[in-house]
């Protein structure tokens, strides 16, 4: 089946410790993305790439950043700097920007905890 | 940053009860505008995506009404099923392609 898949779906990290969030798609999708979403928030952007060894900063890009070496994979690093890291993040991938109206299938999500 | 805003925050209606929401957003600069459907414990699916003023998209007991002159999409449920709890995301993009999500409709339909 083909789709995105996103590890852990729990992760539990002290504070001051960096941490990488996987996410793989074999949809053959060139555009990837990272949302955080908070209690009462609407997903808001981290990161973004439209191709491979490419990346753009979203709306909420501090503390975080990515890298996307092969077009299935795109994981993120949530580090010591991001001040409130704790937060549900999704992951998604669409075809290409501007294909398809940008339709975007997403992963379960990983919920991550910071003590 | 679009301005994508979502009403209400949260709906309990009765399962047979039909209901609607409401999605605003900027009207400048339109590109697309898409509705998800977002069950507990699952991943957010695409119910439709909408781009041309006046366009309508049906789903089974679902519907979307899109008016990009006014910047704001409807969507209706006729009939309400218990299954059809979950929060209803949409999401506008203008030139850049990358959509801007809203808060969501949280729906609950009580059997």
């Amino acid at each position: 089946d083909g789709g995105i898949t996103q590890s852990p779906k729990y992760l539990f990290r002290k504070e001051g410790q960096n941490v990488t969030l996987s996410c793989e798609q074999n949809l053959n999708h060139d555009a990837m993305y990272w949302y955080r979403q908070d209690p009462g928030q609407g997903l808001r952007l981290i990161y973004y790439s439209q191709i491979v060894n490419d990346f753009q900063k979203g709306d909420i890009a501090e503390g975080y950043s990515v890298s996307r070496e092969k077009k299935e994979s795109f994981p993120l690093t949530v580090t010591s700097a991001q001040k409130n890291p704790t937060a549900f993040y999704l992951c998604a991938s669409s075809i290409r920007a501007g294909a398809n109206y940008n339709e975007q299938f997403f992963g379960p999500g990983t919920r991550l905890t910071v003590l | 940053i679009l301005n994508v805003e979502q009403s209400p925050q949260s709906l309990h209606v009765q399962e047979g009860d039909s209901t609607n929401f409401t999605c605003s957003f900027p009207s400048s600069n339109f590109y697309a505008l898409h509705w998800y459907r977002w069950e507990t414990a699952k991943s957010p699916e695409a119910l439709f995506v909408m781009t041309l003023n006046g366009d309508e998209k049906k789903k089974g007991r679902i519907s979307a009404t899109l008016n990009t002159k006014e910047g704001y999409s409807y969507l209706y449920i006729k009939g309400s099923q218990p299954e059809d709890s979950a929060t209803y995301l949409c999401a506008s993009s203008g030139g850049s392609y990358i959509p801007t999500f809203g808060r969501g409709t949280s729906l609950i339909v009580h059997p």
